[in-house]
């Protein structure tokens, strides 16, 4: 059972619109959340950690968390073609002392212009 | 932004080979990874280690090794190159400073080609 699900898209949006990205993991004692950007060809770059429910804003990007659920997600706001990318979502890991990380495969991000 | 780099950025290499891939950090963080990526496929954690003389291996079996002398520093490596360790290698280096503040940042890469 894959413990970082990710829808792989590719997600394509008009410029402007909203980008709305989810991730549901499996390890209920999880308590980090992150989500990272990787453009092609290029290492994940952090954009947004969440660790209490709720949601988080942080300029366009708001990270929504629902441990309930076990789901968190990604909203991009007035998407911007440079915002296309590859939207990997990541969850401290229970095993090795919780301070590693387990991955997504990724969103696929298109903005058309 | 995060300081960490590696080198060499890319290397193509025979089998057979022993390569070693740096990582080094500025921040004085305490922990460190390495990840293992392919194409389209998620990063899996091959080693970490939380301090110097420090290492564990992560989920992923790997046929390679690391070491931790210095808080800084932290490589990898293949004793022996084979085709199939040809992937994208990434180091990652995190602070714990609180439950609610242990971000992973990471380094440019290392894409390894074994021929």
């Amino acid at each position: 059972q894959k413990e970082v699900e990710q829808n792989s898209g590719p997600l394509s949006v008009p410029e402007g619109a909203i980008a709305s990205l989810n991730c549901t993991y499996s390890d209920r004692v999880s308590q980090s959340f992150f989500w990272y950007r990787q453009y092609s060809g290029k290492s994940p770059e952090l954009i947004m950690s969440i660790y209490s429910n709720g949601d988080k804003e942080d300029g366009r990007f708001t990270a929504q968390l629902n441990k309930a659920s076990q789901y968190v997600s990604l909203l991009i706001r007035d998407s911007q073609p440079s915002d296309s990318a590859t939207y990997l979502c990541a969850v401290n890991s229970d095993s090795n002392s919780g301070y590693a990380l387990n991955f997504g495969k990724g969103t696929s991000l298109l903005v058309t212009p | 932004e995060a300081d960490i780099y590696q080198t060499p950025r890319y290397l193509v290499i025979g089998t057979g080979k022993k390569i070693t891939l740096e990582c080094s950090q500025t921040m004085g963080h305490d922990k460190m990874y390495w990840y293992q990526q392919d194409p389209g496929m998620e990063l899996h954690l091959i080693h970490y280690s939380y301090g110097v003389n420090s290492t564990e291996k992560g989920d992923l079996s790997s046929e390679s090794t690391v070491s931790r002398i210095r808080t800084e520093h932290f490589p990898l490596t293949l004793e022996s190159a084979r085709p199939s360790h040809t992937s994208q290698y990434l180091c990652a280096s995190s602070e714990y400073r609180g439950r609610d503040a242990n971000e992973q940042f990471f380094g440019p890469g290392t894409r390894l080609t074994v021929l």
